[in-house]
């Protein structure tokens, strides 16, 4: 009964490769982020989608791409992946409106070598 | 653009002291803020939300937080801290009414000693 759950927890990759990481919702929720946190534990928004529109995009360079199949899925693709792309990566829920605030799923820990 | 800054990278207490974590944020308009709290190798978890109404809030695990507006500040505090409380706390705003950019802090990491 997990209510965001991402898939995989862990992802060793060598550089150049291309990955992705799946997220789901249950709580149906009209908007999914992707955040990513570094080493210093910065926690910074990627992407943000409501109702498979995507919102914000904080300048996150394009070999990462988002996709929202349906409003309870958001997954992330990244292309040609560098030593830099080595963080963890949460995805997260929220209701559009009220303020309420956001679910985040487990994590997935990306390492690049 | 909205921001958010926690003045304390690293907070080492001894059990039973008392806590408090300062967050003061930059936004003009109507916020929400939030306190999360992520424990050594799991997810955030919310401790506890400021919309409207009473500036104290009080949350889980015996925080509490005061919205002080004149101040921009959303302080977090606990009287009593207790060794499993040891874990990264962030303070976050997002613009009341739409929940498209949740904005965190960086984060100050509390290490309680038993």
């Amino acid at each position: 009964d997990t209510a965001v759950s991402q898939t995989p927890k862990y992802l060793v990759t060598q550089m150049g490769n291309d990955k992705s990481i799946k997220c789901e919702q249950n709580l149906g929720h009209d908007t999914m982020y992707w955040y990513k946190q570094d080493s210093k534990k910065f926690l910074k928004i990627m992407f943000s989608y409501n109702n498979k529109e995507l919102i914000i995009n904080e300048t996150v360079p394009n070999r990462f791409s988002p996709k929202s199949p349906d409003k309870a899925h958001l997954n992330l693709h990244i292309n040609s992946l560098e030593l830099g792309d080595s963080a963890v990566y949460f995805c997260a829920s929220s209701q559009r409106e009220g303020g309420t605030e956001a679910f985040f799923g487990q994590g997935t820990r990306l390492t690049v070598v | 653009a909205q921001s958010v800054s926690q003045h304390n990278h690293h907070v080492i207490l001894s059990e039973a002291a008392s806590l408090e974590l300062g967050c003061n944020y930059s936004y003009g308009g109507t916020v929400n803020l939030f306190w999360y709290v992520q424990y050594p190798g799991q997810h955030l978890q919310l401790l506890l939300k400021y919309f409207s109404g009473d500036p104290l809030v009080k949350g889980i695990k015996g925080f509490e937080a005061e919205f002080i507006k004149s101040k921009f500040s959303f302080n977090l505090r606990k009287p009593s801290v207790q060794w499993s409380d040891t874990a990264e706390y962030f303070c976050a705003v997002n613009s009341g009414g739409s929940n498209y950019k949740l904005t965190f802090g960086k984060g100050t990491l509390l290490t309680v000693n038993p």
